[in-house]
């Protein structure tokens, strides 16, 4: 299996425009979460899905960031309009967990973003 | 104060050096991960823990549930093992991963 795959690896964008980051799960898996990892806050979850469906999108931070898994092996995480501060490393990791105690979690090598 | 806590947050050994490094949580949990982050920024989870020990190669971790305590070892540590090593924690908010702030580990040749 070619494991999460994430893109684009890295992406430079000035501020107030759009960027839309994607992501492959590894198939077969029903758990789909985004992170964000800042040098300032570390590693924070910022949304889950279960079978397609958001479970929890409290860390996600403001309404300019939006998430969606229109198919089981198809995710998107869209900033608009994009801040400075937005700038971070975004990773994408997914899970076949059979009891929501027993999962790991597998993540992609992660998109750097650069906001100007 | 942090529901994760690591320390130490940097470590500096020699090669061969017998390594341990420390996760405390403040809440009851389901499950808690250890996560190696390379140089280069990838994740590698290393192991997930509900009770007891688990051992892979030269790399161990307990978990002490009473104590909400856990415990990461390397022994015969090697400056490959240089990376960053996150604890997680998962059960006391539902399905989703929270995170220690990372011990920096550095094994010098």
């Amino acid at each position: 299996d070619a494991g999460v795959i994430q893109s684009p690896r890295h992406e430079v964008t000035e501020m107030g425009q759009e960027v839309t980051l994607r992501c492959k799960p590894i198939s077969g898996h029903d758990y789909l979460f985004w992170y964000r990892q800042t040098m300032m806050r570390g590693l924070e979850l910022l949304i889950y899905f279960n079978n397609n469906v958001p479970i929890d999108d409290s860390g996600m931070p403001e309404d300019r960031f939006s998430a969606k898994m229109p198919n089981a092996s198809f995710s998107t995480l869209k900033i608009q309009p994009s801040e400075p501060r937005d700038s971070a490393v975004y990773f994408c990791a997914s899970s076949a967990a059979r009891t929501t105690s027993t999962d790991t979690q597998y993540f992609g090598p992660g998109t750097r973003l650069t906001v100007l | 104060k942090n529901e994760v806590e690591q320390s130490p947050q940097n470590l500096t050994a020699q090669e061969g050096e017998f390594i341990t490094i420390n996760c405390s949580y403040s809440v009851g949990i389901s499950a808690l991960h250890w996560l190696q982050q390379h140089p280069g920024g990838g994740i590698v989870s290393l192991f997930m823990l509900s009770s007891g020990k688990k051992k892979h190669g030269r790399l161990i971790a307990t978990i002490n549930i009473q104590e909400k305590h856990s415990s990461l070892h390397i022994t015969a540590s090697h400056p490959r093992d240089s990376a960053v090593y996150i604890c997680a924690v998962k059960g006391g908010y539902g399905n989703k991963l929270v995170f220690g702030a990372g011990t920096i580990l550095r094994v010098k040749s």
